[in-house]
C-alpha cells in the first residue's frame, strides 16, 4: 500500500530558504507526486509535479522561488527567500490505481 | 483561466442525503477527469471520489463506497456528488478538482462546506 509520509512541523526564517520532504513507501520510488499549498481558510493550491528523475512542472503563476527535487523515494519541495504568505500547509498527493492519495501535511511557520 | 466552482452544501441529519454540484469553466471538460476531495475541520486532505473524462470509470475510497454515487454532465461542464446515508463522520468540506495530467490534481476550487448533526 502506498503512503505518502510528511513531517507534521517545519519553520524557517523569513528570507531564508527550507526544503520539506515527502517520502514514498517502498517500492513505490518511481511515483510522480503534486505539491500543494493550502494557506489559511483558503482551498489547496496546485504548486508543481516532481517526478522520480527530479525534474518538475510548476502552475500557473507559482513564482521562482518553489522549486522541486527528488532523491530516491523522497520529494522535496524547496522554498528560498521565505515570505510571510509563506506560511501555510503543505501537501503532497500521488494516485495509484484506484486510490488518490495524500500525504499528512506539513505546517510551514515563518519565524 | 481554470475555474472550479462548488454549491450544494450545508447542515443535514445523520441519514439523509445531499447532493453537491460542481461548475467547472475555462478548460475543455470533456477531456479531464475530476475528483473530490474533502477536509475535516482541523483536519488534512482525504480523497474521495474520482471519476474519468468520459464517465466510464469511477474509483470511490473505502468510507464511502456504497453511500455516494459521482455523475458528470459534459453537456453542462458539471460534475455531482450524490452522498446518501450521510454519516456525523463525513462532515467536512468537499473540494471539486481536476485530474491533470501525470496523475495529479492541479485545479481545485474554493469548497463546500458539509456539516451532518443531529
Amino acid at each position: 500500500q502506498l503512503v505518502l509520509t510528511q513531517s507534521p512541523s517545519a519553520s524557517a526564517s523569513l528570507g531564508a530558504s527550507v526544503k520539506l520532504t515527502c517520502t514514498l513507501t517502498s517500492g513505490h520510488s518511481s511515483y510522480v507526486i503534486a505539491w500543494l499549498q493550502q494557506q489559511p481558510e483558503m482551498g489547496p493550491r496546485y504548486l508543481m509535479k516532481v517526478n522520480s528523475d527530479g525534474s518538475h512542472s510548476k502552475g500557473d503563476g507559482i513564482p521562482d522561488r518553489f522549486s522541486g527535487s527528488s532523491s530516491g523515494a523522497e520529494r522535496y519541495l524547496t522554498i528560498s527567500s521565505l515570505q510571510s504568505e509563506d506560511e501555510a500547509d503543505y501537501y503532497c498527493q500521488t494516485w495509484v490505481t484506484g486510490m488518490g492519495v495524500f500525504g499528512g501535511g506539513t505546517k510551514l511557520t515563518v519565524l | 483561466q481554470v475555474q472550479l466552482v462548488e454549491s450544494g452544501g450545508g447542515v443535514v441529519q445523520p441519514g439523509r442525503s445531499l447532493r453537491l454540484s460542481c461548475a467547472a469553466s475555462g478548460f475543455r471538460f470533456s477531456n479531464y477527469g475530476m475528483h473530490w476531495v474533502r477536509q475535516a475541520p482541523g483536519k488534512g486532505l482525504e480523497w474521495v471520489a474520482v471519476i474519468w473524462y468520459d464517465g466510464s470509470i469511477k474509483y470511490y475510497a473505502d468510507s464511502v463506497q456504497g453511500r455516494f454515487i459521482l455523475s458528470r454532465d459534459n453537456s453542462k461542464n458539471m460534475v455531482y456528488l450524490q452522498m446518501n446515508s450521510l454519516r456525523v463522520e463525513d462532515t467536512a468540506v468537499y473540494y471539486c478538482a481536476r485530474y491533470g495530467v501525470g496523475s495529479v490534481i492541479d485545479y481545485w476550487g474554493q469548497g463546500t462546506l458539509v456539516i451532518v448533526s443531529p
